[in-house]
């Protein structure tokens, strides 16, 4: 069975600091995990993917995020906010060679940034 | 760029009427979707497409039935609408195999049923 837990439904930072926004996921295969973005009256873009490589991904637009398996985790983070990164996140976590209608989504995280 | 392109951004019906959304990715891929999304509910899958002909039920098939007659083509299809079906629906694509590729998402239609 998967899981992901987004843990926070709503963060707020100050233009310039740095964005965390946290996930947790359970998996009973080797996962495969995104983080996507959806900005107002669009659809969902990836940001970045882990499929087992390397465990620190980078993504576009400045955003990476690390898989920790002890801690079953995959955060998402950013180390300096801008104003056009005010978006709602998706952590999305898959079975990696199960079936795509396995796909898991989070509840999402909103993204606010102050200026 | 994978395009996945929705035919309508916003869509208003009324009860009991027939409704199609129709979706295309022009980027061959095998995988097709079809969600809702609610505030609150998050992403729900409602359909899910393999191959051409080839159909899943996702988590929420009820009062939907979908439609893969050419690769590129995925259509959803409400049979009676109904005020419940109010939502937020999007449509993705991705490689075939299995949940480790990406998916490419339309910008949504907003469908409202009166």
């Amino acid at each position: 069975a998967q899981s992901v837990t987004q843990l926070d439904s709503h963060v707020s930072v100050s233009e310039g600091t740095p964005v965390l926004l946290r996930c947790n996921y359970s998996s009973s295969y080797s996962p495969s995990l995104f983080w996507y973005v959806q900005h107002p009256n669009k659809g969902l873009q990836l940001l970045l993917k882990y499929t087992s490589a390397a465990t620190l991904v980078k993504g576009i637009n400045g955003f990476e995020a690390e898989f920790k398996k002890s801690e079953t985790s995959f955060h998402l983070t950013k180390p300096s906010a801008h104003m056009s990164d005010a978006a709602e996140y998706f952590c999305v976590v898959s079975g990696g060679r199960s079936s795509a209608s396995k796909i898991i989504f989070g509840s999402g995280t909103r993204l606010s940034i102050r200026p | 760029d994978v395009k996945v392109t929705q035919s309508s951004r916003y869509l208003v019906k009324r009860t009991g009427e027939k409704v199609f959304l129709e979706c295309v990715q022009d980027m061959d891929h095998e995988n097709m979707f079809w969600y809702r999304q609610d505030p609150g509910l998050g992403l729900r899958l409602i359909y899910f497409s393999y191959d051409v002909k080839m159909k899943e039920k996702g988590d929420i098939p009820e009062g939907y039935s979908v439609s893969r007659e050419k690769k590129e083509r995925f259509s959803l299809i409400l049979e009676s609408a109904s005020t419940n079906q109010t939502s937020m629906y999007l449509c993705a694509s991705s490689l075939g195999g299995g949940g480790n590729q990406p998916q490419h998402f339309g910008d949504g239609t907003r469908l409202s049923i009166l």
